[in-house]
Protein backbone atom coordinates (compact mmCIF):
# COMPACT_ATOMS: atom_id res chain seq x y z
CA UNK A 1 0.00 0.00 0.00
CA UNK A 2 1.21 3.59 -0.55
CA UNK A 3 2.63 5.52 2.74
CA UNK A 4 4.02 8.55 3.21
CA UNK A 5 6.66 8.36 6.35
CA UNK A 6 7.46 11.70 8.32
CA UNK A 7 9.55 10.17 11.37
CA UNK A 8 9.63 13.00 13.45
CA UNK A 9 6.34 13.77 15.07
CA UNK A 10 8.34 17.15 16.96
CA UNK A 11 11.01 18.90 16.60
CA UNK A 12 12.54 21.40 18.43
CA UNK A 13 15.24 24.34 16.96
CA UNK A 14 17.10 27.29 17.94
CA UNK A 15 16.25 30.25 16.14
CA UNK A 16 18.94 30.98 13.55
CA UNK A 17 19.55 27.32 13.49
CA UNK A 18 19.23 25.21 10.16
CA UNK A 19 16.35 22.92 9.74
CA UNK A 20 15.44 19.54 7.99
CA UNK A 21 12.49 17.66 7.69
CA UNK A 22 12.99 14.04 6.65
CA UNK A 23 10.09 12.27 4.26
CA UNK A 24 9.82 9.21 2.40
CA UNK A 25 7.37 7.62 0.26
CA UNK A 26 6.70 3.88 -0.93
CA UNK A 27 5.37 3.83 -4.55
CA UNK A 28 6.69 2.16 -7.70
CA UNK A 29 7.19 4.81 -9.77
CA UNK A 30 8.20 9.07 -9.10
CA UNK A 31 5.32 10.57 -7.61
CA UNK A 32 4.53 13.84 -7.12
CA UNK A 33 5.55 15.77 -3.88
CA UNK A 34 4.76 18.67 -1.77
CA UNK A 35 5.42 20.46 1.18
CA UNK A 36 2.81 22.02 3.47
CA UNK A 37 2.38 24.34 6.33
CA UNK A 38 -0.36 24.96 8.53
CA UNK A 39 0.32 27.61 10.96
CA UNK A 40 -2.17 28.01 13.94
CA UNK A 41 -5.57 28.83 12.68
CA UNK A 42 -4.36 28.90 8.94
CA UNK A 43 -5.05 26.28 6.29
CA UNK A 44 -2.26 24.31 5.10
CA UNK A 45 0.05 26.25 2.72
CA UNK A 46 1.85 25.03 0.29
CA UNK A 47 5.77 25.62 0.47
CA UNK A 48 6.75 23.79 -2.73
CA UNK A 49 6.47 20.99 -5.12
CA UNK A 50 8.41 18.66 -7.37
CA UNK A 51 7.04 17.23 -10.46
CA UNK A 52 10.38 16.54 -12.57
CA UNK A 53 13.52 18.24 -13.52
CA UNK A 54 15.98 19.59 -11.17
CA UNK A 55 15.97 17.87 -8.15
CA UNK A 56 16.21 20.68 -5.84
CA UNK A 57 13.41 22.77 -5.58
CA UNK A 58 13.01 26.32 -3.91
CA UNK A 59 10.16 27.28 -2.30
CA UNK A 60 8.37 29.93 -0.68
CA UNK A 61 9.95 31.38 2.85
CA UNK A 62 13.07 30.31 2.18
CA UNK A 63 12.89 26.76 2.12
CA UNK A 64 13.73 24.07 -0.22
CA UNK A 65 14.05 20.12 -0.65
CA UNK A 66 15.80 17.91 -2.79
CA UNK A 67 14.43 15.15 -4.20
CA UNK A 68 16.25 11.90 -4.23
CA UNK A 69 14.86 9.02 -5.89
CA UNK A 70 17.50 6.36 -4.39
CA UNK A 71 16.01 6.88 -0.88
CA UNK A 72 12.47 7.42 -1.94
CA UNK A 73 12.88 10.78 0.13
CA UNK A 74 11.56 14.37 -0.01
CA UNK A 75 13.68 16.04 3.01
CA UNK A 76 12.78 19.77 3.64
CA UNK A 77 15.58 22.06 4.53
CA UNK A 78 15.83 25.78 5.52
CA UNK A 79 19.40 27.33 6.30
CA UNK A 80 18.40 29.32 9.21
CA UNK A 81 15.00 29.26 10.77
CA UNK A 82 12.71 32.27 12.13
CA UNK A 83 10.37 32.35 15.21
CA UNK A 84 7.56 32.73 12.36
CA UNK A 85 8.84 28.86 10.87
CA UNK A 86 7.03 27.61 14.07
CA UNK A 87 4.01 25.37 12.74
CA UNK A 88 3.06 21.80 11.78
CA UNK A 89 4.63 20.74 8.27
CA UNK A 90 2.97 18.33 6.15
CA UNK A 91 4.60 16.02 3.30
CA UNK A 92 2.20 14.58 0.78
CA UNK A 93 2.58 12.80 -2.62
CA UNK A 94 0.32 12.08 -5.75
CA UNK A 95 0.39 9.54 -7.93
CA UNK A 96 -2.19 9.08 -10.90
CA UNK A 97 -1.76 5.43 -10.33
CA UNK A 98 -3.73 6.05 -6.84
CA UNK A 99 -6.30 8.39 -7.89
CA UNK A 100 -6.74 12.19 -8.04
CA UNK A 101 -5.98 12.51 -4.41
CA UNK A 102 -3.08 13.93 -1.95
CA UNK A 103 -2.06 11.12 0.51
CA UNK A 104 -0.08 12.79 3.74
CA UNK A 105 2.79 12.07 6.36
CA UNK A 106 1.58 12.09 9.70
CA UNK A 107 3.09 16.17 10.11
CA UNK A 108 5.58 17.24 12.12
CA UNK A 109 5.78 19.89 14.74
CA UNK A 110 8.36 22.44 14.16
CA UNK A 111 9.32 24.23 17.78
CA UNK A 112 11.51 27.06 17.76
CA UNK A 113 13.57 28.39 20.90
CA UNK A 114 14.37 31.98 21.23
CA UNK B 1 -8.65 36.97 -4.26
CA UNK B 2 -10.34 35.09 -1.53
CA UNK B 3 -8.90 31.62 -0.44
CA UNK B 4 -10.95 28.50 0.54
CA UNK B 5 -13.40 29.14 3.72
CA UNK B 6 -14.77 26.60 5.57
CA UNK B 7 -18.00 27.25 8.25
CA UNK B 8 -18.24 26.63 10.63
CA UNK B 9 -14.79 26.60 12.46
CA UNK B 10 -15.41 24.51 15.23
CA UNK B 11 -18.21 22.17 16.04
CA UNK B 12 -19.20 20.19 19.05
CA UNK B 13 -21.90 18.00 19.25
CA UNK B 14 -23.25 14.84 20.82
CA UNK B 15 -22.75 11.85 19.38
CA UNK B 16 -26.13 10.86 17.32
CA UNK B 17 -26.48 14.16 16.50
CA UNK B 18 -26.52 15.68 13.12
CA UNK B 19 -23.69 17.85 11.84
CA UNK B 20 -23.70 19.75 8.58
CA UNK B 21 -20.33 21.14 7.43
CA UNK B 22 -19.73 24.06 4.95
CA UNK B 23 -17.12 25.15 2.34
CA UNK B 24 -16.61 28.04 -0.33
CA UNK B 25 -13.88 27.05 -2.43
CA UNK B 26 -11.69 29.54 -4.61
CA UNK B 27 -14.55 31.31 -6.90
CA UNK B 28 -13.90 29.24 -10.30
CA UNK B 29 -12.23 26.19 -9.12
CA UNK B 30 -14.02 23.62 -10.62
CA UNK B 31 -12.74 20.80 -7.95
CA UNK B 32 -13.39 20.36 -4.90
CA UNK B 33 -11.51 17.94 -2.30
CA UNK B 34 -12.87 16.96 1.26
CA UNK B 35 -9.92 15.65 3.51
CA UNK B 36 -10.00 14.67 7.22
CA UNK B 37 -7.20 14.76 9.99
CA UNK B 38 -8.18 12.18 12.85
CA UNK B 39 -6.68 13.39 15.94
CA UNK B 40 -2.12 12.24 15.74
CA UNK B 41 -2.93 10.65 12.55
CA UNK B 42 -2.47 11.65 9.03
CA UNK B 43 -5.08 13.90 6.82
CA UNK B 44 -6.86 11.53 4.43
CA UNK B 45 -8.65 11.69 1.45
CA UNK B 46 -12.63 11.90 1.51
CA UNK B 47 -13.72 12.37 -1.80
CA UNK B 48 -13.33 15.11 -4.75
CA UNK B 49 -15.97 17.06 -7.07
CA UNK B 50 -15.72 18.28 -10.31
CA UNK B 51 -18.54 20.65 -10.44
CA UNK B 52 -20.98 18.82 -8.83
CA UNK B 53 -20.28 15.22 -9.59
CA UNK B 54 -18.54 13.50 -6.91
CA UNK B 55 -15.25 12.06 -9.10
CA UNK B 56 -14.31 9.49 -6.41
CA UNK B 57 -15.65 9.03 -2.94
CA UNK B 58 -13.12 6.02 -2.08
CA UNK B 59 -12.51 8.01 1.11
CA UNK B 60 -15.58 8.09 2.55
CA UNK B 61 -15.63 6.43 5.91
CA UNK B 62 -19.39 4.69 5.70
CA UNK B 63 -23.18 5.99 4.78
CA UNK B 64 -23.34 8.36 7.81
CA UNK B 65 -21.47 10.78 5.50
CA UNK B 66 -22.68 12.47 2.74
CA UNK B 67 -21.40 14.98 0.61
CA UNK B 68 -23.41 17.60 -1.85
CA UNK B 69 -21.73 20.34 -4.30
CA UNK B 70 -25.51 21.69 -6.17
CA UNK B 71 -25.12 24.08 -9.08
CA UNK B 72 -21.34 23.34 -8.86
CA UNK B 73 -20.51 26.17 -6.00
CA UNK B 74 -20.04 24.90 -2.24
CA UNK B 75 -19.83 21.91 -0.65
CA UNK B 76 -21.71 20.43 1.97
CA UNK B 77 -20.84 17.68 4.59
CA UNK B 78 -23.12 16.18 6.36
CA UNK B 79 -22.51 13.35 9.06
CA UNK B 80 -25.44 11.55 10.83
CA UNK B 81 -25.72 10.35 13.17
CA UNK B 82 -22.70 11.48 14.52
CA UNK B 83 -20.46 8.92 16.29
CA UNK B 84 -17.08 9.74 18.58
CA UNK B 85 -14.27 8.51 16.32
CA UNK B 86 -15.95 10.83 13.28
CA UNK B 87 -13.87 13.55 15.24
CA UNK B 88 -11.51 15.14 13.74
CA UNK B 89 -10.26 18.43 11.65
CA UNK B 90 -12.25 18.52 8.36
CA UNK B 91 -10.07 20.15 5.78
CA UNK B 92 -11.52 21.16 2.18
CA UNK B 93 -9.58 22.24 -0.71
CA UNK B 94 -9.72 23.22 -4.62
CA UNK B 95 -8.57 23.81 -7.67
CA UNK B 96 -8.01 24.66 -11.21
CA UNK B 97 -7.66 21.78 -12.59
CA UNK B 98 -8.21 17.98 -12.06
CA UNK B 99 -4.76 16.91 -12.50
CA UNK B 100 -1.68 18.07 -10.64
CA UNK B 101 1.08 18.41 -13.47
CA UNK B 102 -0.57 21.69 -13.49
CA UNK B 103 -2.03 22.59 -10.94
CA UNK B 104 -2.36 22.59 -7.15
CA UNK B 105 -4.83 22.18 -4.29
CA UNK B 106 -5.77 25.28 -2.21
CA UNK B 107 -6.88 24.43 1.13
CA UNK B 108 -8.90 25.92 3.64
CA UNK B 109 -7.99 26.58 7.07
CA UNK B 110 -9.83 23.43 8.56
CA UNK B 111 -13.38 23.01 10.84
CA UNK B 112 -12.56 20.97 14.22
CA UNK B 113 -15.02 18.55 14.95
CA UNK B 114 -15.26 17.06 18.50
CA UNK B 115 -18.24 14.75 18.99
CA UNK B 116 -19.05 13.81 22.91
Amino acid sequence: AQSVTQPDIHITVSEGASLELRCNYSYGATPYLFWYVQSPGQGLQLLLKYFSGDTLVQGIKGFEAEFKRSQSSFNLRKPSVHWSDAAEYFCAVYAMEYGNKLVFGAGTILRVKS
Amino acid sequence: EAGVTQFPSHSVIEKGQTVTLRCDPISGHDNLYWYRRVMGKEIKFLLHFVKESKQDESGMPNNRFLAERTGGTYSTLKVQPAELEDSGVYFCASSLLPGLNTDTQYFGPGTRLTVL
